[in-house]
């Protein structure tokens, strides 16, 4: 069976420090991963999605980078945070596209308090 | 612009009722949608996937419509519970790029009051 590890669960960090959340995902090859962000009471904003090996690509514009070194292995990662960069960090996975079951599957998540 | 639209924000129900959500999407085709229950600090769990060529699906006491004409989901939940309660998020996965792109809508709270 596929799961996904999601660490750390919590965090705190003073701005301008610098951040890295990692995910990975066993039991499933050449999955979509995904990281998204929600602000309290909010929805799920879409920041990174890979497709491949160093496949990245950004939906908006931040202070955000992502890496995927391994093929189920997701980084999130920034050099100076800010507080606006608070929230609820979530990875998922869901199969590749050219598969009919395309549902996501979402780590713990990692709530991020910048102070 | 918003992909993607859930348009309550809450929804206060009683016990034994059918709650509606509703979702509505922008002009992307084939477009297919997913629904998913998130309750507090936890992520999503996967409900229920309806594809564009589909008009109806059903899970246990779930059932999700899809109207492309209207570009709208609607997903009830019937004989609701308590344990019912929870954040009902819309998912939108355009199938019409070469990526598998996944936009969420805001979420519907639901609350199944006794």
């Amino acid at each position: 069976s596929q799961t996904i590890h999601q660490w750390p669960a919590t965090l705190v960090q003073p701005v301008g420090s610098p951040l890295s959340l990692e995910c990975t995902v066993e039991g499933t090859s050449n999955p979509n991963l995904y990281w998204y962000r929600q602000a309290a009471g909010r929805g799920l904003q879409l920041l990174f999605y890979s497709v491949g090996i160093g496949q990245i690509s950004s939906e908006v514009p931040q202070n955000l980078s992502a890496s995927r070194p391994q093929d189920r292995q997701f980084i999130l990662s920034s050099k100076k945070l800010l507080l606006s960069d608070s929230g609820f960090y979530l990875c998922a996975w869901s199969r590749n596209r050219g598969t009919q079951n395309t549902e996501a599957f979402f780590g713990q998540g990692t709530r991020l308090t910048v102070v | 612009s918003q992909k993607i639209e859930q348009n309550s924000e809450a929804l206060n129900i009683q016990e034994g009722k059918t709650a509606t959500l509703t979702c509505n999407y922008t002009n992307y085709s084939p477009a297919y949608l997913q629904w998913y229950r998130q309750d507090p600090g936890r992520g999503p769990v996967f409900l229920l996937l309806i594809r564009e060529n589909e008009k109806e699906k059903r899970k246990e006491r779930l059932k999700v419509t899809f109207d492309t004409t209207l570009k709208q989901s609607l997903f009830h939940i019937t004989a609701s519970q308590p344990a019912d309660s929870a954040t009902y998020l819309c998912a939108l996965e355009d199938r019409g790029s070469t990526l598998g792109r996944l936009y969420f809508g805001r979420g519907t709270q639901l609350t199944v009051w006794p």
